[in-house]
């Protein structure tokens, strides 16, 4: 089975600092990974995905995340947080064959100072 | 832009009580889910729904659960008897495909507390 483990339930930045949020996964098979951003009162927005091509995947809103096997991490960041970023982030995992189950971590929420 | 519409978005019932939580996919999508997030816990996988017949659940869907595309347009989640720890935000996704792109558009969910 796979599992995902985000550090950090919350994290909070200032506007225009690096935004970091951390995903380690683990899978006894090649993983598909994922982050998904959800603001107030919304359902869950994809915001990138890695699916066994290019390790540096680029989402929207200016987010990056780089898939490291050898450290099983998927980590979130984005250069420049802005106050519109505040929200709960998500990192989730499925497996070639799994159909859409996904399996989520607990999620950040990110704050963003003025 | 084309959206997962959810209702209730939030219902109180008392234990033991039916309840019925309706969605409505994004139109040309075929794959249909239900995700759950209890308070302070992961979201977690319930079902997935293609072809009016259930292609994945989870354990933690039992019989107590059930899903159905009574027509054309909506997809239910019927939970038979409800019980305390059945309280959760409940989020309907869909897919056009069920490959692994992790593409599912999700709604804004449906709070349950069961009383």
């Amino acid at each position: 089975a796979q599992s995902v483990t985000q550090l950090g339930s919350h994290v909070s930045v200032s506007e225009g600092a690096l935004v970091l949020l951390r995903c380690n996964y683990s899978s006894s098979v090649p993983p598909y990974l994922f982050w998904y951003v959800q603001y107030p009162n919304q359902g869950l927005q994809l915001l990138l995905k890695y699916t066994s091509a290019a390790t540096l995947v680029k989402g929207i809103n200016g987010f990056e995340a780089e898939f490291k096997k050898s450290e099983t991490s998927f980590h979130l960041t984005k250069p420049s947080a802005h106050l519109s970023n505040a929200a709960e982030y998500f990192c989730a995992v499925t497996i070639e064959n799994a159909g859409n189950m996904l399996t989520f971590g607990g999620g950040t929420r990110l704050m963003v100072k003025p | 832009e084309p959206e997962v519409t959810q209702t209730p978005s939030h219902q109180v019932t008392q234990m033991g009580q039916e309840v019925i939580l309706r969605c409505v996919p994004i139109s040309n999508h075929l794959y249909f889910y239900w995700y759950r997030q209890i308070l302070g816990q992961k979201v977690e996988f319930l079902v997935s729904f293609y072809n009016n017949e259930i292609s994945e659940k989870s354990e933690i869907f039992d019989d107590q659960f059930s899903v159905e595309r009574p027509d054309g347009s909506n997809f239910t989640l019927k939970i038979r008897s409800t019980k305390l720890e059945d309280s959760a935000m409940y989020f309907c996704a869909s897919s056009i495909k069920a490959s692994n792109t992790g593409e599912l558009f999700f709604g804004e969910g449906s709070r349950l507390t069961v009383l």
